[in-house]
């Protein structure tokens, strides 16, 4: 069974540039999660959607921002790239639980750089 | 707003000690408390605790959850240098799952 696949694996991009990331969950998982890491930081919520809606979105500016599609594949955007933004983007994909108390699994994320 | 805190941030011990990671957590209509371990790049799953005093265990690590006192803790046992990562801790509520800082375990020969 593949695992979560994100895509590229590397990014640089210059200040005021648009960045792309994206994602595959594992089949049958119907949640997408986006995190991201900067270094030496713990991982900052960013957003989760589930059956293509946006369900929640951490504190971070309007620029972040992304969508789900029909096969549950998520794309994540930021837009006028700060230095700042330079981390690794992880996502995560899970069975949306009634209980809630769901298992993340993680892909190997995208690192962007901004230079 | 939902917390989620690591102690120590860092630890550095010889293979074969034994060590215990701290988490301690607050966080809106808790669902469950997640540990993972981050070696380069994906955070990899090691325990789920929904209930208090029931340990989890796998090989020589082990976990339990303290839901009065809010907080958990990850033993690994017979440390070996193939540890050496960050764990991280991780509370799940209704709306998100959120992170402690992790803690980076350094295991030397």
């Amino acid at each position: 069974e593949a695992g979560v696949t994100q895509s590229p694996t590397h990014l640089i991009k210059t200040r005021g540039q648009q960045a792309t990331l994206r994602c595959s969950p594992i089949s049958g998982h119907t949640s997408v999660y986006w995190y991201q890491q900067a270094l030496g930081l713990g991982l900052q919520f960013l957003l989760w959607y589930d059956e293509g809606e946006e369900r929640n979105r951490g504190n971070f500016p309007p620029r972040f921002s992304g969508r789900q599609f029909p096969n549950y594949s998520s794309e994540l955007n930021v837009n006028a790239l700060e230095l700042e933004d330079s981390a690794l983007y992880l996502c995560a994909s899970s069975f949306r639980g009634s209980s809630g108390a769901n298992v993340l699994t993680f892909g190997a994320g995208s690192r962007l750089t901004v230079l | 707003e939902d917390k989620v805190v690591q102690s120590p941030l860092s630890l550095v011990v010889h293979e074969g000690d034994t060590v215990t990671l701290n988490c301690s957590y607050e966080v809106t209509n808790f669902r469950s408390l997640l540990w993972y371990k981050q070696e380069k790049k994906a955070p990899t799953f090691l325990f789920m605790l929904t209930s208090s005093g029931i340990e989890k265990k796998s090989g020589r690590l082990s976990s339990i959850l303290d839901k009065k006192e809010l907080f958990s803790i990850l033993n690994i046992t017979a440390t070996q240098t193939g540890d050496s990562a960050i764990y991280l801790c991780a509370s799940q509520g209704a709306q998100k799952l959120v992170f402690g800082q992790g803690t980076r375990l350094t295991i030397n020969p």
